[in-house]
């Protein structure tokens, strides 16, 4: 069975940029979360959707923006990227019931110069 | 792939021994525990779970106690081999729809 799938794998932007990052869910899991990791930390929450719906909201600002699709698809957008924004975006997903494991992609490593 | 291990506290066990990975969590409220592995390149890997209404659970080879009294969680590998070395993460879930606050990690490294 596929895991959680998101592309693409590597990005690199200039500051300014949007960039818009993607990522399909196990088959079957209606919730989908993002996370930002930064290198030596662990990962930091941004957003959580299910059934379309954002369910939550880390502390990130207000250019970080998401959206999920009818097949439960996700995408992440990040507008006037800074060079902070440096990391690797993980997606997970559940099924969306409380305490349910989240089940994580392998993430997009964005690099911003 | 990078090291996700950067200036993380490590572990070193030998091959076959067991390894107590440690972690300490902050809000007495979480209702929900989770282990993950990663390794370098790769997003995390769960590993076992376990409920504010439990004390102990087990998986292959690994075992997860909760101490909800000092808000402390450990994860035992049974024959630490080779493969497990990683940096291996604990979070608690807050509130009921499942938000994931992870801890800063710890690197294991296996060594022959």
């Amino acid at each position: 069975d596929a895991g959680v799938t998101q592309s693409p794998t590597h990005l690199i932007k200039t500051r300014g940029q949007q960039v818009t990052l993607r990522c399909s869910p196990i088959s079957g899991h209606k919730s989908v979360s993002w996370y930002q990791q930064v290198l030596g930390q662990g990962p930091q929450f941004i957003f959580q959707y299910y059934e379309k719906e954002e369910r939550g909201r880390g502390n990130f600002p207000d250019r970080f923006s998401a959206r999920q699709f009818p097949n439960y698809s996700s995408e992440l957008n990040v507008n006037a990227l800074l060079l902070g924004d440096s990391a690797l975006y993980l997606c997970a997903s559940s099924s969306g019931l409380s305490n349910q494991p989240q089940h994580f992609g392998d993430g997009t490593r964005l690099s911003i110069l | 792939g990078e090291s996700v291990g950067l200036h993380l506290p490590t572990l070193s066990v030998q091959e076959g021994d067991n390894s107590i990975i440690n972690c300490a969590y902050s809000n007495s409220a979480s209702d929900y525990f989770i282990w993950y592995k990663q390794e370098s390149g790769k997003g995390p890997q769960f590993i076992i779970d376990i409920r504010s209404n439990m004390d102990k659970r087990q998986g292959q080879r690994v075992t997860v106690l909760l101490n909800k009294t000092v808000k402390h969680l450990s994860l035992q590998i049974a024959a630490t081999q080779p493969g497990d070395s990683a940096v291996y993460f604990c979070a608690e879930g807050l509130g009921s729809w499942g938000k994931l606050q992870f801890g800063a990690g710890t690197q294991v490294v296996v060594t022959p």
